[in-house]
Order: structure tokens, then sequence, then C-alpha cells
């Protein structure tokens, strides 16, 4: 079957850099894709991998190992909007989205 | 800037109940999805369309229909709402049906009670 793992909560201090990792095996791989979602919103676009290696997008980075299985999100210099789940997602051979169940990330002063 | 619109934020609805979630999304995508989250799981699939008219299953189409009139509305329809049917309910559009990368964009979701 196909699964996407990534752990459910982590917490981090406002300033620090956090990881949070996910894990995949799924039928085909079109890609991989991060999303933001704050507490009673709609998920919104972060990052899409597709490549090996990482992506740079300002205080956000995505890395992903296909060989692996293996995606991770970075957060630098992270502040108190920050708080939110992180969903991975990956688009597997019939185009169709396997999400995992979110990372919540808890952000203290 | 694309924008996907639910009909409710908020629905409270009675057990044996139809129930219509309406979304509209305003820049001409081809594909819409309906999905539901619930806590401790990843977003789950319902039904998906491809155009007008057209519709698939998803992962948990039981219990739910579709409907997909016009390109831009995509509406979810519950034909006898059960209490396990309490749940987020959101809807997303991409533009292009087989291409990786395509960003799905969502709407605000509508947050569902059966009592």
């Amino acid at each position: 079957g196909q699964n996407i793992d990534q752990p459910t909560e982590m917490t981090a201090t406002e300033g620090a850099i956090v990881q949070i990792n996910c894990t995949y095996q799924t039928s085909g791989f079109n890609g991989l894709f991060w999303y933001q979602q704050h507490a009673g919103e709609a998920p919104t676009f972060l990052s899409y991998n597709v490549l090996d290696g990482l992506e740079e997008k300002g205080r956000f980075s995505s890395f992903l190992s296909r060989s692996k299985g293996y995606s991770y999100l970075l957060l630098k210099e992270l502040q108190m909007k920050d708080s939110a789940s992180y969903l991975c997602a990956v688009m597997d051979s019939n185009y169709q989205l396997i999400w995992g169940a979110g990372t919540k990330l808890i952000i203290k002063p | 800037d694309v924008k996907v619109t639910q009909s409710s934020r908020y629905l409270v609805k009675r057990t044996g109940e139809k129930v219509f979630l309406e979304c509209v999304q305003d820049m001409d995508h081809e594909n819409m999805f309906w999905y539901r989250q619930d806590p401790g799981l990843g977003l789950r699939l319902i039904y998906f369309s491809y155009d007008v008219k057209m519709k698939e299953k998803g992962d948990i189409p039981e219990g739910y229909s579709v409907s997909r009139e016009k390109k831009e509305r995509f509406s979810l329809i519950l034909e006898s709402a059960s209490t396990n049917q309490t749940s987020m309910y959101l809807c997303a559009s991409t533009l292009s049906p087989d291409r990786g990368g395509e960003t799905q964009y969502f709407g605000p979701g509508t947050r569902l009670l059966v009592l």
C-alpha cells in the first residue's frame, strides 16, 4: 500500500531551526509537495521537489532523496507565525496526491 | 490570485438529512477535488473531476456523490448524512490533469457537524 510518514508533533524555539522529516512509499513518484496549514484554515503550498537535492526559498528549504524515499522541510529563524501543521504529499504514478497526516509544529518564545 | 470558495464555513445537520457542499473556483481550472480531513489522518480524497460532467471516485467515496455541471463549480452531496461524516471538508483545484508540479489550491474548508 501507499504510505506517508511524518512526526505527529514537534516543538521548537523562536529564532531556532527545525527539520520536519517525511518518508514515503508510493506507487510511482511524480514529485513531493509540502503545504502549510494554520489551525482552522486551508493548506497553502510551500514547495515542490521532483529531483534529488535541496530547494531553498527564503527561510524555508526542502530536500528530497528519491532513492531513500525521504524528504525534509527545514525552517530557519523560526517565527511565532510558523506555528502550524506541515503536510507532506507525494504525487503517485497516476498524478494523485497521497497525503501524510501532518506535523503540528509548536513554536515557543 | 487563484480563488477557491466554499459555500459554508460551518454547517450543522441532522442524521439522515441531505447535505450539499458547493465549491467554486475562478481560474478556469480543469481539475477539482473533494477531500475530508480528520485529526490524525491525512487528507483523504472523496471524489475528483477532470472535466465538466466527469467524475472519478477517490479513496473514500461511500456515502457521497458529486456533481460538476459547470467547469467552475464542483458540488459534494451527502445523500443521507451520518454522524461518521462529521469532518472538515476541503475543496481544491489545479490547472491541468496530468502534470507533475501543479499545486493544488484549496478553499477555506467547511466544518460539518452531523448530530
